[in-house]
């Protein structure tokens, strides 16, 4: 079994406040990463998925950046809001798919 | 264009009992997932489908659980007989694409209580 951590477990951040976490996986047998937004009582929801070594993806205030050599990646929030808290996992793909527990972030107006 | 549909939402049983979660993917996905979540951590893949073959249930508890896909579409996810520890949400993905290039779309999940 594969370990996926992510870090923080989880952290609170002040509306308007910018804010980051990580991802770490096996540096081997890397094939892709994903990224998902999961909020109370709705369904996951995929952000991203990074196959390349230096990607970089954004999606409004949210981006993310990809180090396959050194394991790891990290999503950011920009300028936090209300809407923003919610559980976000990665999940790492080398021949299946392991997820992460998560961050979950948690915006105080 | 309807997402992953999956029932029931919540389950109460008590240990020893059976239950089945039912899980309807995006049409036209030919890969589908069960995943189990425990509260607290990530979640786990139980089985993988591609069509109606099964791909990966390297996880799956045998001896207790069982899941098909007939016809390649709908699949169904059953317990039996529960145990304490098998209360978690169940997390059914499809996906277009195998092998984890493609990215997933879960259903709400079927949240089970045992007793």
């Amino acid at each position: 079994i594969l370990n996926v951590e992510q870090s923080p477990q989880s952290l609170h951040v002040q509306e308007g406040d910018s804010t980051n976490f990580t991802c770490s996986f096996p540096s081997s047998n890397f094939y892709a990463l994903h990224w998902y937004r999961w909020e109370t009582a709705k369904s996951p929801e995929a952000l991203f998925v990074m196959t390349l070594n230096g990607d970089e993806k954004k999606k409004g205030r949210i981006s993310a950046t990809l180090n396959t050599k050194e394991g790891y990646s990290y999503l950011y929030i920009k300028g936090s809001q209300p809407e923003d808290s919610a559980t976000y996992l990665c999940a790492f793909i080398d021949y299946k798919l392991s997820f992460g527990a998560g961050t979950t972030v948690t915006v105080r107006a | 264009e309807a997402g992953v549909a999956q029932s029931p939402r919540y389950k109460i049983i008590e240990k020893r009992q059976s239950v089945a979660f039912w899980c309807n993917p995006i049409s036209g996905h030919a890969t589908l997932y069960w995943y189990q979540q425990i509260l607290g951590q990530g979640p786990k893949l139980l089985i993988q489908f591609q069509n109606n073959g099964v791909v990966d249930d390297s996880q799956l508890p045998k001896d207790r659980f069982s899941a098909e896909r007939l016809k390649g579409v709908d699949s169904t996810l059953k317990i039996q007989p529960a145990k304490l520890e098998d209360s978690a949400v169940y997390l059914c993905a499809s996906s277009s694409l195998a092998g984890g290039t493609g990215e997933l779309f879960f259903g709400e999940g079927s949240r089970l209580t045992v007793l």
